[in-house]
């Protein structure tokens, strides 16, 4: 069971790129990586997911070292509404999976104006 | 809007009480995972169903059970209530991605346990 690990908050500035790292030491050889964005009492939305090297979307970039052992998602010019708890999920949720899914204890961003 | 609908929005009840939370996934997602957040706290995952199956298990009390129907739309029955089970219990339903797959969330099912 793969078990993640975030910082706890982080604060930036409006305009500047944030990158938030999760470390999962034990992932597995059949774990994605997938990163979520949650505001106050509404539900997860899914910002990227990966696998292995980096992968680009029109908001983020995930990147992922070679051992996997840990991710970074980037977050290119934050803007005051990108204020948000940030998770990282490890799991592999594929059909034919029976693998616990584990989402960090989310990394809480607050942009600054 | 995620596609995925949850029902209630609110609940609330007094302990020993059993209650149902009703979720429908998006239109042509099989699995529905369902998720509880306590206040300040992550998401713990509870259950996965598949197509009408069971697929994976965390960290569910015996005194929650859930089933996903042949319309696939999903019931999580909450029962013997006590004060800690007060949370946001959350659904989601998937689509398999180019990596695996992505959950889409619904906007929860705020619970209180009075």
């Amino acid at each position: 069971l793969a078990k993640t690990t975030q910082p706890i908050s982080m604060d930036s500035y409006e305009g500047q790129e944030v990158n938030i790292t999760c470390s999962h030491n034990n992932i597995a050889t059949n774990d994605y990586i997938t990163w979520y964005q949650q505001f106050p009492s509404q539900g997860p939305r899914f910002i990227i997911q990966g696998y292995k090297t980096k992968v680009t979307n029109e908001v983020a970039s995930l990147f992922i070292p070679a051992d996997r052992k840990s991710s970074t998602l980037s977050l290119p010019r934050v803007s005051l509404s990108d204020t948000a708890v940030y998770y990282c999920l490890v799991g592999d949720i594929s059909s034919g999976s029976a693998r616990q899914l584990t989402f960090g204890s989310g990394t809480q961003l607050t942009v600054l104006p | 809007d995620s596609g995925v609908t949850q029902t209630p929005k609110h609940l609330i009840t007094a302990t020993g009480q059993r209650v149902t939370l009703r979720c429908s996934p998006r239109s042509g997602d099989l699995s529905v995972y369902w998720y509880q957040q306590s206040l300040d706290q992550g998401l713990q995952f509870l259950i996965q169903y598949y197509n009408g199956e069971e697929r994976a298990k965390g960290n569910i009390l015996e005194r929650f059970s859930a089933q996903q129907f042949p319309d696939l739309h999903s019931e999580l029955n909450l029962s013997s209530l006590e004060l800690g089970d007060s949370a946001l219990y959350f659904c989601a339903s998937s689509v398999v991605g180019l990596n695996g797959d992505i959950q889409y969330f619904g906007a929860g099912t705020r619970l209180s346990v009075l």
